[in-house]
C-alpha cells in the first residue's frame, strides 16, 4: 500500500521568506501527484498537479517538483505571506488506482 | 460553477440513528468519491464510483453504503451510526477513474458529523 509522509507536520516562517514543503511516497509507480491547501474547516482546494512525465509544475508563487524515481516531491512558496497559512496536503494517485492516497499535511503559519 | 457540493455541513447524530450525505458535482465528471478525514490519520478513501452505475469500496468502507444516482450525484448513507464514524466527510469528484485520465479531483466544503 502507499504510503505518504510530509514533514514537518508543522512550520512558522516570517513574512516574506522562501520556504519549501516536503512529500515523500513509498511507491515510485504513481500516475501523478496533486498538492492541495486546506483552511481551517475548511474544504480542499486544488493548487498544483504534476503527472508522472512532469518534472515541476507552477502557480505564481508556487512551484511544485516531482522526483518519481527517489519518491518526492517538493512544494516551493516564494515570498510567503501570512494569507498563506493553512495546511498543505499531498496526494499521489497510483497507476491502476482509483484512490488518492494523502498525507497528513504540513500545518504553516506565516507570522507577519 | 459550483463545483462539488455537500449537503448538510454539520450533523450531530444519536448513536444507532441513520443518515445520508448529499454530494452534486456539475462538471460533468465521471468519478466521484467519499474520503473521511480524522485527526492525525489523512484522508481515507470510503467508497468510490469510477461512473455512473458503479460503486466500489475503498480502504474503510465498513458501516456505509453508497448510491450513484446518475451522473451528478453520489449519496453516501450511515445505516446506523457510532463514536466511531465521527469525522469530517468529503465528497470529491474526477473527470476519469480506473488509473486513467490526467486530470487532478475537485473537493466539496466538507460534511461535520458527530455522533453522541
Amino acid at each position: 500500500k502507499q504510503e505518504v509522509t510530509q514533514i514537518p507536520a508543522a512550520l512558522s516562517v516570517p513574512e516574506g521568506e522562501n520556504l519549501v514543503l516536503n512529500c515523500s511516497f513509498t511507491d515510485s509507480a504513481i500516475y501523478n501527484l496533486q498538492w492541495f491547501r486546506q483552511d481551517p474547516g475548511k474544504g480542499l482546494t486544488s493548487l498544483l498537479l504534476i503527472q508522472s512525465s512532469q518534472r515541476e509544475q507552477t502557480s505564481g508563487r508556487l512551484n511544485a517538483s516531482l522526483d518519481k524515481s527517489s519518491g518526492r516531491s517538493t512544494l516551493y512558496i516564494a515570498a510567503s505571506q501570512p494569507g498563506d497559512s493553512a495546511t498543505y496536503l499531498c496526494a499521489v494517485r497510483d497507476t491502476g488506482a482509483n484512490n488518492l492516497f494523502f498525507g497528513t499535511g504540513t500545518r504553516l503559519t506565516v507570522i507577519p | 460553477n459550483a463545483g462539488v457540493t455537500q449537503t448538510p455541513k454539520f450533523q450531530v447524530l444519536k448513536t444507532g440513528q441513520s443518515m445520508t450525505l448529499q454530494c452534486a458535482q456539475d462538471m460533468n465528471h465521471n468519478s466521484m468519491y467519499w474520503y473521511r478525514q480524522d485527526p492525525g490519520m489523512g484522508l481515507r478513501l470510503i467508497y468510490y464510483s469510477a461512473s455512473e452505475g458503479t460503486t466500489d469500496k475503498g480502504e474503510v468502507p465498513n458501516g456505509y453504503n453508497v448510491s450513484r444516482l446518475n451522473k451528478r450525484e453520489f449519496s453516501l448513507r450511515l445505516e446506523s451510526a457510532a463514536p466511531s464514524q465521527t469525522s469530517v466527510y468529503f465528497c470529491a469528484s474526477s473527470v476519469r477513474g480506473g488509473g486513467r485520465g490526467t486530470y487532478g479531483y475537485t473537493f466539496g466544503s466538507g460534511t461535520r458529523l458527530t455522533v453522541v
